[in-house]
């Protein structure tokens, strides 16, 4: 199966609706947990991170707890803006993947005024 | 100041052309990657580079050649291009190989073969 699980977009909203992205992962042991974001014609940027489980990475107004009970990682912010349209990844680096870094499929957000 | 910077940006070729694409960073990173973006955005890694040796070889062709002259840099060189090799390569470093550290990605160079 897979290592790592998006939801499938894309996912459309308009400014400053709540925004939830979720992402669930496969792992036995402790995983680190990443989001990335990807702008339009650029490369990928760390948006957050979480290293162990019930650890919370935030930035720019996104949130993401390490949830090792439901081995999830969802990404949320309580206010979009048209600046947030961009495809976010889930990912995960740990030990049992040989330490890479592996991708979910990405998911298209698009947020409209 | 690009901390992970990748030429050329755009690549367009014909098939059965050599084509490379050089990446180099400032970030003081000992571990470097390739990565593969296909039509649909998949990331999948191609190889990586600790301290100017190979450490991971994905599934990929042996027309696919990385060389790493330095812990700055990482180049791939791509032989007897093919249709299918079509797909936005990106570069990035780390600090270690351990699970902690996160990548820092270079811009993309998009490969289109014609």
């Amino acid at each position: 199966g897979n290592s790592v699980t998006q939801m499938e977009g894309p996912v459309t909203l308009s400014e400053e609706a709540f925004l939830t992205i979720n992402c669930t992962y496969t792992a036995t042991g402790y995983p680190s947990l990443f989001w990335y974001v990807q702008y339009p014609g650029e490369g990928l940027q760390l948006l957050l991170k979480a290293t162990k489980a019930d650890d919370k990475g935030s930035n720019k107004g996104f949130e993401a707890t390490y949830r090792k009970e439901t081995t999830s990682f969802h990404l949320e912010k309580g206010s979009v803006q048209v600046s947030d349209s961009a495809v976010y990844f889930c990912a995960l680096r740990g030990p049992e993947y040989g330490n890479k870094l592996v991708f979910g499929a990405g998911t298209i957000l698009r947020v409209k005024s | 100041d690009t901390a992970v910077s990748q030429t050329p940006k755009y690549l367009v070729t014909q098939m059965g052309n050599d084509k490379s694409i050089k990446c180099e960073q400032n970030l003081g990173h000992d571990t470097m990657y390739w990565y593969k973006q296909d039509s649909k955005k998949f990331l999948k890694i191609m190889f990586s580079y600790n301290n100017k040796e190979l450490i991971i070889n994905e599934t990929v062709p042996n027309r696919f050649s990385p060389k790493s002259p330095d812990k700055a840099h990482l180049n791939l060189h791509i032989n007897s291009l093919e249709l299918g090799d079509s797909a936005v390569y990106f570069c990035a470093s780390s600090q270690g190989t351990g699970g902690y550290s996160p990548l820092h990605f270079g811009n993309g160079t998009r490969l289109t073969v014609t």
